[in-house]
């Protein structure tokens, strides 16, 4: 199957700090990109949708201004958390697809963010 | 709306224990019904995608199906290494987007 990295995979951070994630679509272009964010023992929440090159679609409730996503490429999105506060603590994932209306969402590793 | 729900929340098996998972959808404009496997503190993982009501697909101990309103995912003789979380995804005709279920926890006991 198609491989999605995350970077970093871990990472704590202090209060009032930007944070940057990386996603890249190792083997395939992805001209969709997605991120989500997973609170403990429950499901994906999606917070964006990206395509190459143009700006990113927020779900509602979302703060654009507070997580700031750029889709520079076709194989990388990164999302930036931008003065990040304790309640921004959570696990997020990326996910890529690419063109084609069968095509499948391939999900990233995951980047656990811990503001202290 | 749209809606996927899946049923139930948390299933304990003994190793060898046949089971089933159920997912139920409400969503207009079917793309696919999606499945996937996630362990602990890492991004799910795909296992199938099924595009059309009676549609099968298998791959080792596992096997989903598909109607017009839910989907299965039968584990056969289950192992303890089939123990993670097993979410299903309903994505749409028009969009790109995945709707989700809330996910099934599997603990396969040895």
């Amino acid at each position: 199957g198609a491989v999605v990295s995350q970077h970093p995979s871990r990472v704590i951070c202090k209060s009032g700090t930007s944070v940057k994630i990386e996603c890249r679509s190792l083997d395939f272009q992805a001209t969709t990109m997605f991120w989500y964010r997973q609170f403990p023992k429950q499901s994906l929440m999606l917070m964006a949708t990206s395509n190459e090159g143009s700006k990113a679609t927020y779900e509602q409730g979302v703060e654009k201004d507070k997580f700031l996503i750029n889709h520079a490429s076709l194989t990388l999105s990164t999302l930036t958390v931008t003065s990040a506060h304790p309640e921004d603590s959570s696990f997020y994932i990326c996910s890529a697809r690419g063109s084609g209306p069968g095509e499948t969402q391939y999900f990233g590793p995951g980047t656990r963010l811990l503001v202290l | 709306e749209d809606q996927v729900t899946q049923s139930p929340e948390a299933l304990r098996l003994q190793e060898g224990e046949s089971s089933s998972l159920n997912c139920s959808y409400t969503v207009s404009g079917l793309r696919g019904l999606f499945w996937y496997r996630q362990d602990p503190g890492k991004g799910p993982e795909f296992l199938f995608t099924l595009y059309s009501a009676g549609e099968e697909k298998e791959k080792e101990r596992l096997k989903a199906t598909l109607t017009k309103k839910e989907s299965f995912l039968h584990i056969t003789a289950p192992k303890p290494e089939d123990s993670a979380t097993y979410l299903c995804a309903a994505g749409k005709a028009a969009g790109n987007k995945l709707t989700f279920g809330g996910g099934t926890r599997v603990l396969v006991k040895p």
